[in-house]
C-alpha cells in the first residue's frame, strides 16, 4: 500500500515562471491538503481539496491554485513565481475534510526560485 | 485564529534522557496533532489527540484542554529520535486548515 507520493522531488525555476506540483494520496483517502514550509518555519496551510473542489483555503494569493482529479490525486499550481515562493511544498491526504482527521504527509517537493 | 507556541525551540540531550516538548495554543480546539519531521523534509504523524493521554512505544502525548496545553514526552531517548517535532491545531477563528508551531529541534547525542 503506497503512502502519499509527490513529484517532482526538487525543482528550480526563475522568477515569473509557473510551476505545477503533483500529489497522489494514500490509498483510500479522498482529501488532499497542501502546505508551504519555508526554511526554519512550520508548515503553512495553502488549501484543501475534496470531491474535486477547493473546500478550505489559507492566507495565500490567487497565484496559488489547485485541482483535484477523479482519482483523488491533486496538483498545486503557482503562477508568476516570486523569490519568496522558494520552500518545501508538502501535501497530506486524509479520509474526509475534518481538521481532526489524521493526515498522512508526502515527502515534499523542494522548490527553488532564482 | 489560533496561535501556537512550542518550547523549547532547540533541545540537545544525552541518550537515555527523558524528553519533554511543550505546545500551547490560544483558541479552543477539537484535536491536536503531533508530527515528526526528519532532515530532508518527510513528516510523520505521531499522535492526534483531543483529551487525556496517548502512548505509542516510547512516546507519550498529553493534552489539557482547559489550559490549552499539550506535551510530548520521549522516554529512554535514542539518537534516532533526533528530528524536529511539530504540533498543529485547527486554525479556528474563521480560518481554515491547521496552524503549525515552528517546531522543536531535538538532538539526542550518544
Amino acid at each position: 500500500d503506497a503512502g502519499v507520493t509527490q513529484s517532482p522531488t526538487h525543482l528550480i525555476k526563475t522568477r515569473g515562471q509557473q510551476v505545477t506540483l503533483r500529489c497522489s494520496p494514500k490509498s483510500g483517502h479522498d482529501t488532499v491538503s497542501w502546505y508551504q514550509q519555508a526554511l526554519g518555519q512550520g508548515p503553512q496551510f495553502i488549501f484543501q481539496y475534496y470531491e474535486e473542489e477547493e473546500r478550505q483555503r489559507g492566507n495565500f494569493p490567487d497565484r496559488f491554485s489547485g485541482h483535484q482529479f477523479p482519482n483523488y490525486s491533486s496538483e498545486l499550481n503557482v503562477n508568476a513565481l516570486l523569490l519568496g515562493d522558494s520552500a518545501l511544498y508538502l501535501c497530506a491526504s486524509s479520509l474526509g475534510t475534518g481538521v481532526a482527521n489524521e493526515q498522512f504527509f508526502g515527502p515534499g517537493t523542494r522548490l527553488t526560485v532564482l | 485564529k489560533n496561535e501556537v507556541e512550542q518550547s523549547p525551540q532547540n533541545l540537545t540531550a544525552q541518550e537515555g534522557e527523558f524528553i519533554t516538548i511543550n505546545c500551547s495554543y490560544s483558541v479552543g480546539i477539537s484535536a491536536l496533532h503531533w508530527l515528526q519531521q526528519h532532515p530532508g523534509g518527510g513528516i510523520v504523524s505521531l499522535f492526534m489527540l483531543s483529551s487525556g493521554k496517548k502512548k505509542h512505544g516510547r512516546l507519550i502525548a498529553t493534552i489539557n484542554i482547559q489550559e490549552k496545553h499539550s506535551s510530548l514526552h520521549i522516554t529512554a531517548s535514542h539518537p534516532r529520535d533526533s528530528a524536529v517535532y511539530i504540533c498543529a491545531v485547527p486554525s479556528g477563528g474563521g480560518a481554515d486548515g491547521l496552524t503549525f508551531g515552528k517546531g522543536t529541534h531535538l538532538i539526542i547525542q550518544p
